[in-house]
């Protein structure tokens, strides 16, 4: 199955700052989903924005989504350490029978 | 209380056993899954369970069968263990069909 391509792979930031990650899909899509996973822990939840929203915020989150270039980016201001994890966008495209293709993630380390 | 719970967390087995892992989630979902994360942290959907009806099943070897005795469960059989079986597998659920997915702790699995 296809999959969404994240960047970067990984990402080393000082705390307090801020980290964006990116995200590309290659299908139309129905919605369009961020995930965290600690170390050693399943995938959280974090935001969902459908294909006719252009901009969401949730907390120190921001994603946005620009469905002509079939990318979202996800900003996370004000880094703290308890952020280090990866990163993980899912889409739900239009002819995938609503299955979620997922992205390789973006690892995050948040330097104290 | 767990919304999804896996167990075993651990397993670590012979190649050529039989084994098991179960999955519940008590959030009265529609939908369930199992995913396969490898060493490189790729998640790969394996199965998905809607009201007790297979509705995806990817290029899985038929080694690996689902069986999903009521909505709140699915569990994921495995027979004749080989090496490249090693991996975390989630199990997660979801409302419906494509929306958010609430993931479990995962099972490590080491098939030595």
């Amino acid at each position: 199955s296809q999959q969404g391509e994240e960047d970067p792979q990984a990402l080393s930031i000082q705390e307090g700052e801020n980290a964006t990650m990116n995200c590309s899909y290659k299908t139309s899509i129905n919605n369009l989903q961020w995930y965290r996973q600690n170390s050693g822990r399943g995938l959280v939840h974090l935001i969902l924005i459908r294909s006719n929203e252009r901009e969401k915020h949730s907390g120190r989150l921001r994603v946005t989504l620009d469905t002509s270039k079939k990318s979202s980016s996800l900003l996370i201001t004000a880094s703290r350490a308890a952020d280090t994890a990866s990163y993980f966008c899912a889409t739900d495209a239009l002819d995938s029978n609503y299955q979620l293709i997922w992205g390789a993630g973006t690892k995050l380390i948040i330097k104290p | 209380d767990t919304a999804v719970s896996q167990t075993p967390k651990y397993l670590v087995t012979q190649m050529g056993n039989d084994k098991s892992i179960k999955c519940e989630q008590n959030l009265g979902h529609d939908t369930m899954y199992w995913y396969k994360q490898d060493s490189k942290k790729f998640l790969k959907i394996m199965f998905s369970y809607n009201n007790k009806e297979l509705i995806i099943n990817e290029t899985v070897p038929n080694r690996f069968s689902p069986k999903s005795p009521d909505k709140a469960h699915l569990n994921l059989h495995i027979n004749s263990l080989e090496l490249g079986d090693s991996a975390v597998y989630f199990c997660a659920s979801s409302q419906v069909a494509g929306k958010t997915q609430y993931f479990g702790p995962g099972t490590r699995l080491l098939v030595l």
